[in-house]
């Protein structure tokens, strides 16, 4: 079946930096892939649509400036966490859909990266 | 009113019991459902797709869709303890949009 990859699983940084989560469609080409994030024991929560070749629609209050969002090519999203803040800790999860599959509609997620921000 | 409303348990059962699993939702448009599972600290999985109301059968899994309830259903049957896991239902109503979620259902299934 489809994968989708994550990278890294688990990021420790300073309070400041900046830190880069990687997603990738393995073996289809995802025209669009979003991003999650997920507090502990609760559902998912939208951040943001990333298409391929155009900017991300962010969800309503999430900052666009602190958590950019790339999708340079079919098959890679790139969700960057700006001067990350002890707050911004947290479970961060990508998914992305399979045009080929279930009509068009098959979403699959990456294995989602734990971020601690110190 | 949540657009999608799911019980977040938790759910605990023996093993071997038939598990029922809900979700009710507002949004008449809604025609693409999905069950996801998700183990701790882990990545949603897809266990199910469906279409528009009916039935759904991949091995101990069935998914039910009641468009004129506004109802979806998910159960296992014969459940067993590495059943145990969250379990969201997800939906949207146009192909690629991006999907609602239930708040998820904790289950337990004890050996």
């Amino acid at each position: 079946g489809a994968v989708v990859s994550q990278h890294p699983s688990r990021v420790i940084c300073k309070s400041g930096t900046s830190v880069k989560i990687e997603c990738r469609s393995l073996d289809f080409q995802a025209t669009t892939m979003f991003w999650y994030r997920q507090f502990p024991k609760k559902s998912l929560m939208l951040m943001a649509t990333s298409n391929e070749g155009s900017k991300a629609t962010y969800e309503q209050g999430v900052e666009k400036d602190k958590f950019l969002i790339n999708h340079a090519s079919l098959t890679l999203s790139t969700l960057t966490v700006t001067s990350a803040h002890p707050e911004d800790s947290s479970f961060y999860i990508c998914s992305a859909r399979d045009p080929l599959q279930g009509s068009g509609n098959t979403i699959y997620f990456g294995e989602g990266s734990w971020l601690t921000v110190v | 009113q949540k657009e999608v409303e799911q019980d977040p348990g938790p759910l605990s059962v023996p093993e071997g019991a038939i598990v029922s699993l809900n979700c009710t939702y507002s949004n008449s448009a809604f025609q693409y459902f999905m069950w996801y599972r998700q183990y701790s600290r882990k990545g949603p999985e897809l266990l199910m797709y469906t279409y528009s109301s009916g039935n759904k059968e991949d091995g101990r899994f069935t998914a039910q869709v009641d468009k004129s309830s506004k109802y979806i259903s998910l159960f296992i049957r014969d459940s067993q303890p590495s059943d145990s896991a969250t379990y969201l239902c997800a939906m949207n109503g146009n192909q690629g949009g991006k999907l609602i979620f239930g708040q998820g259902t904790e289950l337990s299934v004890k050996p």
